[in-house]
């Protein structure tokens, strides 16, 4: 069936490194979207891609697009202990039903 | 209402048990999903509704597990014969029937099966 892969399944930085998490699909997404969820919380979105080559920055995150609509990026700059949490991406491949990615764990060592 | 409310918070069964977990969506919001999510794990997907179509059981692990979606609103999932390796957290999701919209969570029912 139609998957979104996301890599890697765990991350542990750093205070004060960098994180990037990625999303793949192997059909083309109608757009992408990506969640935070905190340890003990459920997910909540974050931002919404939708055209080719996108960039979006929410403060020490930057989301991107790939080109192809194929691929997306998650990339904070400078973790925080604040960062800690699990990124999911999701997608639309076409139809009115989102597909999730299994998301990125990430781990801030202070 | 204000989000999607997922009832119990907490449900502690024993083994071979049947339960149901309950999601209200947010009023409006024609697609429902409930996903699966074990300690530390990402989220699996279980099943799908999206307006009166016929929903996506694609997910369900296997026969034991149902889900209706009543009136195109709540809708209750149901183990039957609950096993230990059903403990997890059961999330459901709402969104609205369009492409460009997010999906909001509930808070989750945290299963244990002892």
């Amino acid at each position: 069936g139609q998957q979104v892969m996301q890599i890697p399944q765990y991350q542990h930085v750093q205070e004060g490194e960098d994180f990037t998490t990625y999303c793949n699909s192997s059909t083309t997404l109608s757009n992408i979207q990506w969640y935070k969820q905190r340890p003990g919380g459920h997910p909540v979105f974050l931002i919404q891609l939708v055209k080719s080559g996108e960039v979006k920055k929410q403060k020490r995150l930057t989301f991107q697009f790939g080109e192809a609509k194929k691929n997306s990026s998650l990339h904070i700059t400078a973790t925080q202990t604040t960062d800690v949490g699990t990124y999911f991406c999701a997608g639309h491949t076409g139809g009115f039903k989102t597909i999730f990615g299994a998301g990125t764990r990430l781990f801030v060592k202070a | 209402g204000a989000g999607v409310s997922q009832s119990p918070s907490n449900k502690v069964t024993e083994k071979g048990k049947d339960v149901e977990l309950r999601c209200d969506p947010i009023s409006g919001h024609t697609a429902l999903y409930w996903y699966r999510q074990s300690l530390g794990q990402g989220l699996e997907f279980l099943i799908y509704f999206q307006g009166n179509s016929a929903p996506d059981k694609s997910g369900l692990p296997s026969d034991r597990f149902s889900a209706e979606r009543t009136g195109g609103s709540v809708s209750t999932l149901t183990i039957q014969r609950t096993q230990q390796e059903d403990s997890a957290v059961y999330l459901c999701a709402s969104s609205l029937e369009e492409l460009n919209t997010e999906a909001f969570f509930g808070q989750g029912t945290r299963l244990t099966v002892v």
